[in-house]
């Protein structure tokens, strides 16, 4: 089936510095991935839209200057915090659509980021 | 404006019975329903579907209901198990293929 493949899985970083979270589609392509920010209340929240050779469309609140958002090839798409911030820290998850039949979306295992 | 709701935001329910996770919509052209299952610093994994033309899809323990008119759905679990404890976010699609998810319900099924 369809996997999407997320690094680092848990990273932190100090403030002030930038992190890459990577988000890959192992046996797909994936022309269109998404990147959700999960805040402690549980809700899944959409950042951005991320499109393969063009740029991302980005959420109303969502700052694209922070947040960058890169897909520059059919299978990897990737989100950098920059000058990060313990506001930033949080639980940020790609998806990529695998199927619209069974599969829906198929998520990566998310990273979790903690800036101190 | 949440177009995917889902008001309760925990369940409690014992292991043996059924769970009942309830989800309202507002967006008339969705046409395709999912639930995901969540667990702790995990990414959401795909439970079962169900489209618009339908009003019922099972899956093992899991059986997904529609009701167009009132626009809402639900996820049965029968019976419960303790591994079910998790977070439960449905999905709906609409015809631009953008997946919107409501807010989650965190289910704990107690042995």
């Amino acid at each position: 089936g369809a996997v999407v493949s997320q690094h680092p899985s848990w990273v932190i970083c100090k403030s002030g510095t930038s992190v890459k979270i990577e988000c890959r589609s192992l046996d797909f392509q994936a022309t269109t991935m998404f990147w959700y920010r999960q805040f402690p209340k549980q809700s899944l929240m959409l950042m951005a839209t991320s499109n393969e050779g063009s740029k991302a469309t980005y959420e109303q609140g969502v700052e694209k200057d922070k947040f960058l958002i890169n897909h520059a090839s059919l299978t990897l798409s990737t989100l950098t915090v920059t000058s990060a911030h313990p506001e930033d820290s949080s639980f940020y998850i790609c998806s990529a659509p695998s199927d619209r039949g069974q599969r829906g979306y198929t998520f990566g295992s998310g990273t979790r980021l903690t800036v101190v | 404006d949440q177009q995917v709701k889902q008001n309760s935001p925990s369940l409690s329910v014992q292991e043996g019975r059924i769970s009942i996770l309830n989800c309202d919509y507002t967006n008339s052209m969705f046409d395709y329903f999912l639930w995901y299952k969540k667990y702790p610093a995990e990414g959401p994994t795909f439970l079962i579907s169900i489209s618009s033309i339908k009003d019922k899809n099972e899956d093992g323990r899991f059986t997904v209901f529609l009701n167009k008119s009132a626009k809402h759905l639900s996820l049965h679990i029968v019976p419960s198990q303790p591994g079910d404890s998790a977070v439960y976010f449905c999905a709906a699609y609409n015809a631009g293929n953008m997946l919107t998810f409501g807010g989650g319900t965190r289910l704990m099924v107690k042995p």
